[in-house]
């Protein structure tokens, strides 16, 4: 099972501030990585797929990069709406599909 | 646009089994497979299994094989997930999510999830 690791686990910016989130891989996972977005009491939400590419609908300050066993996601200009819990998953090797353990992106 | 409504919350109790339904429209049920994942109470996300609604075959995650059985209605587009001997740590929502590309990809679009409760 590929164990995802994400770092730090909570991310305290303002407003207006970039936000870089990491995942790392116990083992290669190419390019096959996801990133979601989890708000209180919501679904999760897909923001990047395939390590790169947003999903319908995901505004073009969500930005996704890496390959292999380090990936970011970076959010260029926090708005108040981004404030949440990103989770990434891989689907390199499966099953079982896994997530990582999740950022929160808090206000300062 | 793609739609998964869940059915409401359940209490049990430890050793009883609950079955969680999925109701999708909005797209070809049978072209895309459903997953289901589980989010204890402040926890992360554990994907559970997956379904091809087409062939009606399932893959389960080892840590629930032998106790998880998810099925589906063609007839009305609806996905099951039934979990059986519940212990107090099964008490979490459970979501199903609609794969992005079709078959085991991502989760592209999700239900509202289910609370389920196990209680004695």
């Amino acid at each position: 099972e590929i164990v995802l690791t994400q770092s730090p686990a909570t991310l305290s910016l303002s407003p207006g501030e970039r936000a870089t989130l990491s995942c790392r891989a116990s083992q290669s996972v190419s390019s096959f990585l996801a990133w979601y977005q989890q708000k209180p009491g919501q679904a999760p939400r897909l923001l990047i797929y395939d390590a790169s590419n947003r999903a319908t609908g995901i505004p073009a300050r969500f930005s996704g990069s890496g390959s292999g066993t380090d990936f970011t996601l970076t959010i260029s200009s926090l708005e108040p709406e981004d404030f949440a819990v990103y989770y990434c998953q891989q689907r390199r090797n499966w099953p079982p599909l896994t997530f990582g353990g999740g950022t929160k992106v808090e206000i300062k | 646009q793609v739609q998964l409504v869940q059915s409401g919350a359940e209490v049990k109790k430890p050793g009883a089994s609950v079955k969680v339904s999925c109701k999708a429209s909005g797209y070809t049920f049978t072209s895309y497979f459903m997953h289901w994942v589980r989010q204890a109470p402040g926890q992360g996300l554990d994907w559970m299994g997956i379904i091809n609604p087409n062939a009606g075959s399932a893959t389960y995650a080892q840590k629930f094989q032998g106790r998880v059985t998810v099925t589906r209605d063609t007839s009305t587009s609806t996905v099951y997930m039934e979990l059986s001997s519940l212990r107090s740590e099964d008490t979490a929502v459970y979501y199903c999510a609609r794969d992005y590309h079709g078959a085991g990809s991502y989760l592209g679009y999700w239900g509202q999830g289910t609370l389920v409760t196990v209680s004695s």
